[in-house]
């Protein structure tokens, strides 16, 4: 079962900054989270992941809370690529099997 | 580079046949999973490969889906004697190895499997 709770849909702009919340009050000190996508009629694709700190990379930005009780996916500027559904996946260290639950749908207006 | 590649893209077979899925992983990948997406649901876990260990079988739905992976490369699902709840898209994944950096898994773009 997903440990983590998103909201099923969230609607942008083109060009505008994209938050997509997560929550995940369960987590334990070394668990990870992960953010992966799915675009239509495509296999997942890595986004980002994250322990404590926050974390950039090239897709995007995670900020992860004080508590890491929940987090952030940041898109800095939509485009209508990143129409997609975004997962957040929370896993212990050693668990190599990634556990979706229903994702957000992210719909990006042009 | 290359991705993860699966054949075929789309599989149409009768109730109680069988059939055989193939993923090419990213060389030098060890990691190798397969999940399975059914219409309208999440991803689902079914098998796991790591280098020369035991694979995880234990998201396997029943005794007549098996998979190998041969020379630590190319692996292929079966399902025997389909069932029209088989219907699905079967998804591939490898990664470098085990622990965090496992996580990211590469996808490979699925084959759609209908059982009629």
């Amino acid at each position: 079962d997903a440990k983590t709770t998103q909201p099923n849909s969230m609607e942008s702009n083109e060009e505008e900054p994209v938050h997509l919340p997560c929550n995940h009050s369960t987590i334990s000190g070394t668990d990870y989270i992960h953010w992966y996508r799915q675009l239509p009629s495509q296999g997942p694709e890595y986004v980002i992941h994250g322990l404590t700190s926050n974390v950039n990379n090239r897709m995007a930005s995670l900020a992860i809370a004080e508590d890491r009780k929940s987090s952030t996916l940041i898109l800095h500027r939509a485009t209508l690529r990143d129409a997609a559904v975004y997962y957040c996946i929370q896993g212990s260290y050693n668990d190599y099997k990634l556990s979706f639950g229903a994702g957000t749908t992210v719909t990006v207006r042009a | 580079g290359a991705g993860v590649s699966q054949s075929p893209s789309n599989k149409v077979t009768e109730k109680g046949k069988d059939v055989e899925l193939r993923c090419d992983p990213i060389s030098g990948h060890t990691a190798l999973y397969w999940y399975r997406q059914s219409l309208g649901q999440g991803l689902e876990f079914l098998i796991y490969f790591q280098g020369n260990s035991a694979p995880d079988k234990s998201g396997l739905p029943s005794d007549r889906f098996s998979a190998e992976r041969t020379g630590g490369s190319v692996s292929t699902l079966t399902i025997q004697r389909t069932q029209q709840e088989d219907s699905a898209v079967y998804l591939c994944a490898s990664s470098r190895r085990s622990g965090p950096s496992s996580y990211e898994q590469y996808f490979g773009p699925g084959t759609r499997l209908t059982v009629t």
